[in-house]
């Protein structure tokens, strides 16, 4: 089993719709959870964490469930802008508690 | 801006032929990472630094070495590299126990010819 496994996608929405990703993780141990946001041949970059009370940013909101080992990405409201590849990462566990495990990553279409 | 940055942006090599990327961070970060991403897949640990301590990853072949001489650099060399070898290469800083995170350079996209 994969240390981080992600929704394969490709999503296509259209503009104004709301998508959920779902994103599991197999180590009980980690620490740490966060939403990447890639965009194409660029580096990732950090689009929020995920904590047990859930949070919320904008039109973003993330959950985790630790008991299920569950992480969500929901957006809400899409734009063309949100058109990118979204990684679920994971860290701790395994005996660090501070490398960062990626999930392959979903790609989202956001269609006018 | 602190920042990280990678040096060069686009690298073509000759298969075979030796390469090195470079890395450098102003954040003054204990740890830096260097991942590989080939496409369509995710970013991949090859090894890390925490400050002088140099720590492999199991499934990291042995062609990748890398080297940090000071808190501000971290070099990859490719020793002979293969047309497998192909990808967009990340650096990454961090500080444990910081809340600034992680932070990523803007990677190297190294083609093998």
């Amino acid at each position: 089993r994969k240390e981080v496994e992600q929704d394969p996608g490709p999503f296509n929405v259209p503009e104004g719709a709301t998508v959920a990703f779902n994103c599991t993780y197999s180590n009980s141990a980690s620490q740490s959870f966060f939403w990447y946001r890639q965009d194409c041949r660029k580096e990732p970059k950090l689009l929020m964490s995920v904590y047990s009370s859930g949070n919320e940013d904008g039109r973003f909101t993330a959950q985790l469930n630790r008991a299920s080992q569950y992480i969500s990405l929901l957006i809400r409201d899409s734009k063309l802008s949100d058109s990118a590849t979204y990684l679920c990462v994971v860290i701790g566990g395994g005996g660090s508690n501070y490398k960062l495990t990626f999930g392959k990553g979903t790609l989202l279409t956001v269609n006018p | 801006d602190a920042m990280v940055i990678q040096n060069p942006r686009y690298q073509v090599t000759q298969f075979g032929k030796p390469v090195t990327l470079s890395c450098s961070q102003t954040l003054n970060h204990n740890v830096m990472y260097w991942y590989q991403q080939k496409s369509s897949q995710a970013p991949k640990l090859l090894f890390h630094y925490y400050d002088k301590d140099f720590n492999n990853e199991a499934d990291t072949p042995d062609n990748f070495q890398s080297r940090r001489p000071n808190t501000s650099f971290c070099f990859l060399d490719i020793r002979s590299p293969g047309l497998g070898d192909a990808a967009m290469y990340l650096c990454a800083t961090s500080s444990p126990g910081r809340m600034d995170g992680y932070t990523f350079g803007s990677g190297t996209r190294l083609t093998v010819v």
